[in-house]
C-alpha cells in the first residue's frame, strides 16, 4: 500500500540554524500539507500546497518557513533560523480527490 | 475563526461502546473528519462526514448535524488497541482543504 515517507525521523539542531524536513508524498496525490504538533497538544496546520503553489498558510508559517516541491516527488519544509518554540513533531500529509489525508510518520525536531 | 471542542478524556471497558462528541464553530467547511493517533504515531484517518447523517465503517461510525454544529464518533466492540487519542477536524472549503483540529480526546480502554 502506498505511504507517505519522511526523513529524518529525528532532527536535533541549535537555535538559529536552518533545517530542511523532507517528505515523499503518495505519487498520484494532488494536495500536500505540513502540520506540526507540539508534544501533548493538538495538530496545527502550517501550509497547504496544490497545483505547484502554496494554496494557504497559517499565521505560524511566517517568513522563516518555506516549502518546495523541487522534482515532482519530494516535498520539503525549510525553517531558516530555528527558534526554541519550533521544537515539535512535523507531519507531512497528502491527499487525492477524497477526504482522507495520509500522514507520514513525522519528523521530531528538537531545537536546543 | 474556526474552533472545535471535544472531551479531553474518556474511559471505557473492552467490548463496550463509546461516543466521542465534537462541537464546532465555523463559517464554512466541506465536512468533518475523525483521526486516530497512538502515542508517538501519525494521525490515521477513520471517517469523514460531508453530509449530515451517519457514516459507518466497520466498528467505527461517525455522525454530523450541520444545523446543530455537532458531530460524534462512535466506537463499538472496544478493544484494548483502541486506546489512543481521537481528533475531530474540520476540512476547510476551497482548494486548500486544510484540516483544523480539535484538541483531541484521550480514550483509555480497560480490561
Amino acid at each position: 500500500e502506498p505511504e507517505v515517507t519522511q526523513t529524518p525521523s529525528h532532527q536535533v539542531t541549535q537555535m538559529g540554524q536552518e533545517v530542511i524536513l523532507r517528505c515523499v508524498p503518495i505519487s498520484n496525490h494532488l494536495y500536500f500539507y505540513w502540520y506540526r504538533q507540539i508534544l501533548g497538544q493538538k495538530v496545527e496546520f502550517l501550509v497547504s500546497f496544490y497545483n505547484n503553489e502554496i494554496s494557504e498558510k497559517s499565521e505560524i508559517f511566517d517568513d522563516q518557513f518555506s516549502v518546495e516541491r523541487p522534482d515532482g516527488s519530494n516535498f520539503t519544509l525549510k525553517i531558516r533560523s530555528t527558534k526554541l518554540e519550533d521544537s515539535a513533531m512535523y507531519f507531512c500529509a497528502s491527499s487525492g480527490r477524497g477526504a482522507e489525508q495520509y500522514f507520514g510518520p513525522g519528523t521530531r525536531l528538537t531545537v536546543t | 475563526g474556526q474552533s472545535l471542542e471535544q472531551p479531553s478524556e474518556v474511559t471505557a471497558v473492552e467490548g463496550a461502546i463509546v461516543q466521542i462528541n465534537c462541537t464546532y464553530q465555523t463559517s464554512g467547511f466541506y465536512g468533518l473528519s475523525w483521526y486516530q493517533q497512538h502515542d508517538g504515531g501519525a494521525p490515521t484517518f477513520l471517517s469523514y462526514n460531508g453530509l449530515d447523517g451517519l457514516e459507518e465503517t466497520g466498528r467505527f461510525s461517525s455522525f454530523l448535524s450541520r444545523s446543530d454544529s455537532y458531530g460524534y464518533l462512535l466506537l463499538q466492540e472496544l478493544q484494548m488497541k483502541d486506546s489512543a487519542s481521537y481528533f475531530c477536524a474540520l476540512m476547510n472549503a476551497g482548494n486548500n482543504r486544510k484540516l483544523i483540529w480539535g484538541l483531541g480526546t484521550s480514550l483509555a480502554v480497560n480490561p
